[in-house]
């Protein structure tokens, strides 16, 4: 099965700093790639997401990229703010899988 | 425009009592998937359901769980025998297809005591 690995588990940065988190997956049926945004006592969010027939997406302040062949992918935030802490997940799915694998997330903290 | 509901938030029950946790998916959406979460920890994958079918169970314990995705109303997550370790968050997402966004639910926290 697929198996994704995220780092790091805990990011500090200062505010206006910028922050990435990376994962990597092993089954390169997966094509489908998902960060999820969970603030303390909350329910996951979706924050951006990328399919394997492009290498990079952004959304504001927010950017993921992918790289098929080394079969990895990374989210990326400029200009942090406070409220961007949270923790971050990863995850990777394929269409001919029923699930998402998730990695283990990232407590990200922007320090004001 | 109601997002995923699950109930209750808060389960207290006692070791050896049944849970009964509730998900109502995102309307029209046809895929559900439930999901454990550990203090501090990341979200493990239990059970993906549709509509009166279980389509894949590989990460819920064989004995004690299962789950339910009926043809009329919510999903079920149920837990017998309820012990210690179950105590953690539990998560319903659902999905319009499979892959794709999948939409969580608030969660429900289940304490046993």
């Amino acid at each position: 099965g697929e198996n994704v690995e995220q780092h790091p588990s805990t990011l500090s940065v200062q505010e206006g700093d910028s922050a990435v988190i990376k994962c990597t997956y092993s089954d390169s049926a997966s094509n489908y790639f998902p960060w999820y945004k969970q603030e303390l006592g909350k329910r996951p969010q979706l924050i951006i997401d990328i399919r394997s027939n492009v290498g990079e997406k952004k959304d504001q302040r927010i950017a993921v990229t992918l790289n098929k062949t080394a079969k990895h992918f990374s989210l990326h935030i400029t200009e942090t703010q406070p409220e961007d802490s949270a923790v971050y997940f990863c995850a990777a799915g394929a269409n001919t899988g029923n699930q998402f694998y998730f990695g283990t997330g990232t407590s990200l903290t922007v320090i004001p | 425009n109601a997002g995923v509901m699950q109930n209750p938030r808060h389960l207290v029950r006692r070791r050896g009592q049944e849970a009964r946790l509730r998900c109502s998916p995102v309307k029209g959406h046809s895929h559900v998937y439930w999901y454990r979460q550990l203090p501090e920890e990341g979200l493990k994958f239990m059970v993906y359901l549709q509509k009166e079918n279980i389509i894949d169970e590989s990460g819920m314990p064989k004995e004690r769980f299962s789950a339910e995705f009926p043809k009329e109303g919510p999903s079920i997550l149920r837990i017998q025998q309820v012990v210690r370790g179950d105590s953690a968050a539990y998560f319903c997402a659902s999905s319009p297809s499979t892959p794709g966004e999948q939409y969580f639910g608030p969660g429900t926290r289940l304490t046993v005591t």
